[in-house]
């Protein structure tokens, strides 16, 4: 299977600054890549799919790129209920799989 | 506004089984694939099975298959989860979650648009 690895595992960072997430495919998977915020006991929410379109909501300070085995998720301008957890999913293969996760903590 | 609501998870002892449910609202069910997802207590997140809109087709992680099984009532806009010789490492939150009804620009289904607020499931003695 797909391993999926993100870095780093945590981000420190001031609100209003930006954030630049970082997610490694084990080999290339086009731009078949999703990513979700996680908030402390909710559940996962759909941010981006392949690799850069925002899903329906989704504000324009989120924004995605890569393809083949690197992309990123960035954050222009980090706000208070933007601190959470990020997940990278490919879904270019079954079993679609996750990162372990990069947590976006105030600095 | 879509809505989806797991129930059924409870504390259950190794070996033993539980089913289950994810209730559906706001969407027209029988036209999506959904799945269940989980996440083991200060985990990640781990993809366990799908099923097509019609159950023409289920799939399941290498690491449930064999002892979980997918199924869903288009008619009572519902999904289940039937979960059989439970281990101490199944213990997590499950959710349900759809798959969106869109391609991205390569032609392929991206995952998990909507999501439940998950079930907690605990296997122990």
């Amino acid at each position: 299977e797909i391993v999926m690895t993100q870095s780093p595992a945590t981000l420190s960072v001031s609100p209003g600054e930006r954030a630049t997430l970082s997610c490694r495919a084990s080999q290339s998977i086009g731009i078949n890549l999703a990513w979700y915020q996680q908030k402390p006991g909710q559940a996962p929410r759909f941010l981006i799919y392949g690799a850069s379109t925002r899903a329906t909501g989704i504000p324009a300070r989120f924004s995605g790129s890569g393809s083949g085995t690197e992309f990123t998720l960035t954050i222009s301008s980090l706000q208070s209920e933007d601190f959470a957890v990020y997940y990278c999913e490919q879904y270019y293969e079954w079993p679609q799989t996750f990162g372990q996760g990069t947590k976006v903590e105030i600095k | 506004e879509v809505r989806l609501v797991e129930s059924g998870g409870g504390l259950v002892q190794p070996g033993g089984s539980l089913r289950l449910s994810c209730a559906a609202s706001g969407f027209r069910f029988s036209d999506y694939a959904m799945n269940w997802v989980r996440q083991a207590p200060g985990k990640g997140l781990e993809w366990i099975s799908y099923v097509s809109s019609s159950s023409s087709a289920t799939y399941y992680a290498d690491s449930v298959m064999g002892r979980f099984t997918i199924s869903r009532d288009n008619g009572e806009n519902s999904l289940y989860l039937q979960m059989n010789s439970l281990r101490d490492e199944d213990t997590a939150v499950y959710y349900c979650a759809r798959d969106p009804p869109y391609t991205d620009s390569s032609g392929y289904i991206p995952h998990f648009d909507y999501w439940g607020q998950g079930t907690l499931v605990t296997v122990s003695s």
